[in-house]
């Protein structure tokens, strides 16, 4: 069946400029979350949507980023104002229960 | 917090030589334990998970990996590597501690020399 996928899978955008990245889970799934992978800092978790409740976004990094889901299906995240550390692989990943379906990712260039 | 650490960074292996990556985990309470894998140029999938049972969990392509709970490792082995599993080999964790969200260990660059 049809896996995650993410669009767009590059993105060179240039310092301070917004970007947004869209995740299409797998469906029927009810968690999506996203995570950051990065030199230097590896895989990291940025936010978890669960259901309808509210979302677990303890691993922002700052307030330039958020992140929706519509409908309880497709995901956005938002970058505001880009930094060149923002530069890294946005990796989004859905489940239904314990195990998580990863996404191709997408490389986002901040120039 | 959670935290997970992976000790090798890049290993370098012939064919048929046998493989074991160490991973351990900060958190004592009860866990879940997963092994990704990362081709070159793919995405992430999973290679294999423990949650609880057989603490000795076999997973895709030959891999297993023993959960030892008085170590706090979840070590990744296999007895005979191919060229076909150079990749970054991710471990993670979800459980109590961090909730459904999964830490990564930074990964192991492995590379199999014909």
């Amino acid at each position: 069946g049809a896996g995650v996928s993410q669009s767009p899978s590059n993105k060179v955008t240039e310092k301070g400029k917004d970007v947004e990245l869209r995740c299409d889970p797998i469906s029927g799934h009810t968690a999506l979350y996203w995570y950051r992978q990065s030199l230097g800092q590896g895989l990291e978790f940025l936010i978890y949507f669960q259901g309808n409740s509210a979302p677990d976004k303890s691993g922002l990094p700052s307030d330039r980023f958020s992140a929706e889901r519509t409908g309880g299906s497709v995901s956005t995240l938002t970058i505001q104002r880009t930094q060149q550390e923002d530069s890294a692989v946005y990796l989004c990943a859905s489940s239904s229960g314990d195990t998580q379906y990863f996404g191709p990712g997408t490389r986002l260039t901040v120039l | 917090a959670q935290s997970v650490s992976q000790h090798n960074h890049h290993v370098i292996l012939s064919e048929a030589a046998s493989l074991e990556l160490g991973c351990n985990y900060s958190y004592g309470g009860t866990v879940n334990l997963f092994w990704y894998v990362q081709y070159p140029g793919q995405h992430l999938q999973l290679l294999l998970k423990y949650f609880s049972g057989d603490p000795l969990v076999k997973g895709i392509k030959g891999f297993e990996a023993e959960f030892i709970k008085s170590k706090f490792s979840f070590n990744l082995r296999k007895p005979s590597v191919q060229w076909s599993d150079t990749a970054e080999y991710f471990c993670a964790v979800n459980g109590p501690g961090g909730g459904n969200k999964l830490t990564f260990g930074t990964g192991t660059q492995l590379k199999v020399e014909l």
